[in-house]
């Protein structure tokens, strides 16, 4: 089936340090990936959608700049927060839709990436 | 933007039966989806309706009603490990998923 696999899984990181996430998609191509992220006891809020081969279109209230997204092939997207700080830490997931739910538009989660900020 | 209610919480007994509501306002409609969420570990796909009606999957059973904007989820026979949070989702005319807040169930024995 469908599989997403993200990491790292968990990032402890000190303040001002920039930390990355890779998104993959394992057995199908994923045009499109999306980044949430989510606060403990919260819904998964979307930051962005991720477009292969062109720019990551920002939700309103979530900075470009600091959240910085690349596409760069079918199957990789990634997520660098750039000089993070501590209400930096969140629970953050991509997912993508394609492979057994292309006809439902199912997303399919990766495992998620905890970051911690000092 | 859009606006996803459903309750915080609830607590059932094993074997039991839970209905988790979930109502929704959005711009537009392309489906409802329904997630299972165990702590700490990112969302599993449980149903999908985008027409009014029941979709039955075993143990669990989901409900459309597009007109009154509104769909239950329904745990038959409750194990221990369904306890979870279980997130209704909602994806609008522009084909954006918006999460609802979660609802989480305990099961006790």
């Amino acid at each position: 089936g469908a599989v997403v696999s993200q990491h790292p899984s968990w990032v402890i990181c000190k303040s001002g340090t920039s930390v990355k996430i890779e998104c993959r998609s394992l057995d199908f191509q994923a045009t499109t990936m999306f980044w949430y992220r989510q606060f403990p006891k919260q819904s998964l809020m979307l930051m962005a959608t991720s477009n292969e081969g062109s720019k990551a279109t920002y939700e309103q209230g979530v900075e470009k700049d600091k959240f910085l997204i690349n596409h760069a092939s079918l199957t990789l997207s990634t997520l660098t927060v750039t000089s993070a700080h501590p209400e930096d830490s969140s629970f953050y997931i991509c997912s993508a839709s394609g492979g057994r739910g292309v006809n439902t538009g199912e997303l399919f989660f990766g495992e998620g990436s905890r970051l911690t900020v000092l | 933007g859009q606006n996803i209610d459903q309750p915080t919480e609830m607590t059932a007994t094993e074997g039991a039966i839970v209905q988790i509501n979930c109502t929704y306002q959005t711009s537009g409609f392309n489906g409802l989806f329904w997630y299972q969420q165990h702590a700490g570990e990112a969302p599993t796909f449980l149903s999908y309706n985008v027409l009014d009606g029941l979709e039955e999957k075993g143990r669990f059973s989901s409900f459309l009603s597009r007109s009154k904007g509104y769909s239950y989820l329904l745990l038959k026979e409750l194990q221990m490990k369904d306890s979870a949070s279980y997130l209704c989702a909602v994806r609008d005319g522009d084909y954006k998923l918006s999460f609802g807040a979660g609802t989480t169930v305990t099961v006790r024995a």
